[in-house]
């Protein structure tokens, strides 16, 4: 079966700081991840995915993302976060050997503070 | 903008009463998908179609039913609708397989079920 978590409904961080959102996730095969953004009253965009090859991967908007394998987990992370970036994340999986639909997680509501 | 367009923006109905949804996917995409998104249940797959063929089912109640036509756009059906029937239906396009390709999602239909 193939499940995400994110542990945090909701994550505060100041303007111009590191932000962090997390994602766990549990899949039999490889892992296919991705990371998506709701705006208030706006369908979800897509910022980056993780299909194979360097575990750091580059998206939207300055975001990147971390597939580590052992710690079975894709965590969503930004250098220097904005007051704009304020928003709902999804992190999602899936995998070739599951049922061919994407899992989203419950998301995490980043809050960026002036 | 997404290039995926969705109709009504808007919907209030009472309980009871069948509506349908509708989806145009953007120009090119083969793959349609239908969520529903509450605040209790957060985002839910509920279908996917791959050029007018059903591919995978989520948590569809057997009162929903969807389809997607030689054109490509899809609708949503939803009959003897409940309270709890009330949520954001989001469509969502992408160009093949869930698990590799990104998905763009429309603005979203809200329904209002009194």
């Amino acid at each position: 079966a193939q499940s995400v978590a994110q542990p945090e409904d909701q994550v505060n961080v100041a303007e111009g700081n590191p932000l962090t959102v997390k994602c766990t996730y549990s899949v039999s095969g490889n892992p296919y991840l991705f990371w998506y953004v709701q705006y208030p009253n706006r369908g979800l965009q897509f910022l980056l995915k993780y299909i194979t090859g360097d575990n750091l991967v580059k998206g939207s908007y300055g975001f990147e993302a971390e597939f580590n394998k052992s710690q079975t987990s894709f965590h969503l992370k930004k250098p220097s976060a904005l007051v704009s970036d304020s928003a709902l994340y999804f992190c999602a999986v899936s995998s070739l050997t599951g049922a061919n639909n994407l899992f989203f997680g419950t998301g995490t509501r980043l809050t960026v503070i002036p | 903008d997404s290039g995926v367009t969705q109709t009504p923006k808007h919907l209030i109905t009472a309980t009871g009463q069948r509506v349908t949804l509708r989806c145009s996917p953007r120009s090119g995409d083969l793959s349609v998908y239908w969520y529903q998104q509450s605040l209790d249940q957060g985002l839910q797959f509920l279908i996917q179609y791959y050029n007018g063929e059903e591919r995978a089912k989520g948590n569809i109640l057997e009162r929903f039913s969807a389809q997607q036509f030689p054109d490509l756009h899809s609708e949503l059906n939803l009959s003897s609708l409940e309270l709890g029937d009330s949520a954001l239906y989001f469509c969502a396009s992408s160009a093949g397989r869930a698990d590799v390709y990104e998905q763009y999602f429309g603005p979203g239909t809200r329904l209002t079920v009194t």
